[in-house]
């Protein structure tokens, strides 16, 4: 069973409006973290932002948002006021359980946006 | 900021050749970890690494080996190439903390062709 889903394999929005990509998770953990990573074109990876499970307020990092609804086992990313250059591949992530070394990390199939001018 | 580079962007190798992937973290991370990522399939485990010479395998490690005999340094080989082995190749680090975020950090990637 796919631990990261990721339903929207492609979404166009259009500048300066705010934009929702979808991921959930399943995992029998009780402690786990989400992340959620930026590939542009380039290849590079870029990590956007971190939830971690018992965190009580969604996290924020500038213009993205993380909303996540822990009995849905939801954890969309929120883009606001969004930019020619937020097009790119978005990978939701997820690191389940602690004390581990960090092998325990799955990654979704990935949404590729498309900001339209 | 946490830096993660890698030897190279783009690398051109024919088949049977020895291949060198060197990554370097400037963080002082314990975990170090080698991806391969293909259109369909997402990113994909080979190695990791939690502390100088210590590895463990991940999902795919056929027909890879990895080194790390200094701590900023993992390096994945691959003995004799393959066409099957082309792909882009991504490096990360990450801190081991008790309450972590963990967060992996990742390099530019590499994007090998195997011929």
């Amino acid at each position: 069973a796919q631990k990261i889903t990721q339903t929207q394999p492609g979404m166009f929005v259009q500048e300066k409006e705010a934009v929702t990509l979808d991921c959930t998770y399943d995992t029998s953990d009780q402690s786990y973290g989400l992340f959620w990573y930026k590939q542009p074109s380039s290849g590079e990876m870029i990590f956007l932002i971190y939830q971690g499970s018992y965190d009580e307020q969604n996290a924020t990092e500038g213009r993205y948002s993380l909303n996540f609804q822990k009995a849905r086992k939801s954890a969309n990313l929120v883009i606001s006021a969004s930019q020619l250059g937020d097009s790119a591949m978005y990978f939701c992530a997820m690191r389940e359980g602690e004390g581990n070394y960090g092998q325990n990390f799955v990654f979704g199939p990935g949404t590729r946006l498309s900001v339209l001018p | 900021d946490v830096k993660v580079t890698q030897s190279s962007r783009y690398l051109v190798k024919r088949t049977g050749e020895k291949v060198f992937l060197e990554c370097v973290q400037d963080m002082d991370h314990e975990n170090m970890f080698w991806y391969r990522q293909d259109p369909g399939l997402g990113l994909r485990l080979i190695y990791f690494s939690y502390d100088v010479k210590m590895k463990e395998k991940g999902d795919i490690p056929e027909g890879y080996s990895v080194s790390r005999e200094k701590k900023e340094r993992f390096s994945l080989i691959l003995e004799s190439a393959s066409t099957n082995q082309t792909s882009m190749y991504l490096c990360a680090s990450s801190l081991t903390e008790s309450e972590a975020q963990e967060t992996q950090y990742f390099g530019p990637g590499t994007r090998l062709l195997v011929l």
